[in-house]
């Protein structure tokens, strides 16, 4: 069974960069799927924000793509998502996910991470 | 603005029948497969439907899922009290070469 754990800080202050991280167990990230990011605002919808294919591709929400990076590290079955110049609006519940190739459904989510951008 | 478009609520009583709908466009629902997903009260989402109308394993077959042109629907039957939820559609739009999500539905059993 594939299990995501997202990891990093709860509070960033505006203007910063806001750092995350997934631990993938249970299947290897460079075997297959795409890797990737959802956020939730409190109280409103969902937002796709990018995934990363191993070795292959990237995609991003053209919305965020100027301030976002999501990358991967193997060796430790792990990928990342770092938002730069971030500001109130960037606060929100961060999920990583697994995603199906070709038909991009997002199969497993992490449980989710509450980042708070406030000074 | 979500790029799906689904209703902000549906209510209905228990042991009924309830539908969602979502509406997209040629190049996300037209063009690519719709996916459903449940998110409990404080909880992370979870799949509930994909490729349209495939259910994933452990997923009560109460849920069904359709699509036809540029819409797509989730439908529940049986409704309980334990289906109260935001419920989401989402397609891969081929324009914004991302996935895109509906705004999201809340259902209420009465």
């Amino acid at each position: 069974q594939v299990q995501l754990q997202e990891s990093g800080p709860g509070l960033v202050k505006p203007s910063e960069t806001l750092s995350l991280t997934c631990a993938v167990s249970g299947y290897s990230i460079s075997s297959g799927f795409f890797w990737g990011w959802i956020r939730q605002p409190p109280g409103k919808g969902l937002e796709w924000i990018g995934s990363l294919y191993h070795n292959e591709t990237t995609y991003y929400n053209p919305s965020l793509k100027s301030r976002v990076t999501i990358s991967e590290d193997t060796s430790k079955n792990q990928f990342s998502l770092k938002l730069n110049s971030v500001t109130a609006a960037d606060t929100a519940v961060y999920y990583c996910a697994m995603e199906m190739a070709t038909i991009h459904c997002i199969d497993t989510w992490g449980q989710g991470t509450l980042v708070t951008v406030s000074s | 603005q979500s790029v799906l478009t689904q209703p902000p609520s549906v209510s209905e009583a228990p042991r009924q029948r309830v539908t969602i709908s979502c509406f997209g466009s040629s190049s996300n629902i037209g063009n690519n497969v719709v996916n459903w997903y449940q998110q409990l009260p404080g909880k992370a989402p979870k799949l509930l439907i994909y490729y349209d109308d495939l259910l994933p394993s452990g997923v009560s077959d109460r849920f069904s899922g359709s699509k036809s042109g540029t819409s797509a629907s989730l439908a529940i039957s049986g409704l309980q009290s334990e289906d109260e939820a935001d419920y989401y559609c989402a397609a891969w739009d081929d324009r914004l070469n991302g996935v895109v999500f509906g705004g999201g539905t809340k259902l209420t059993v009465l």
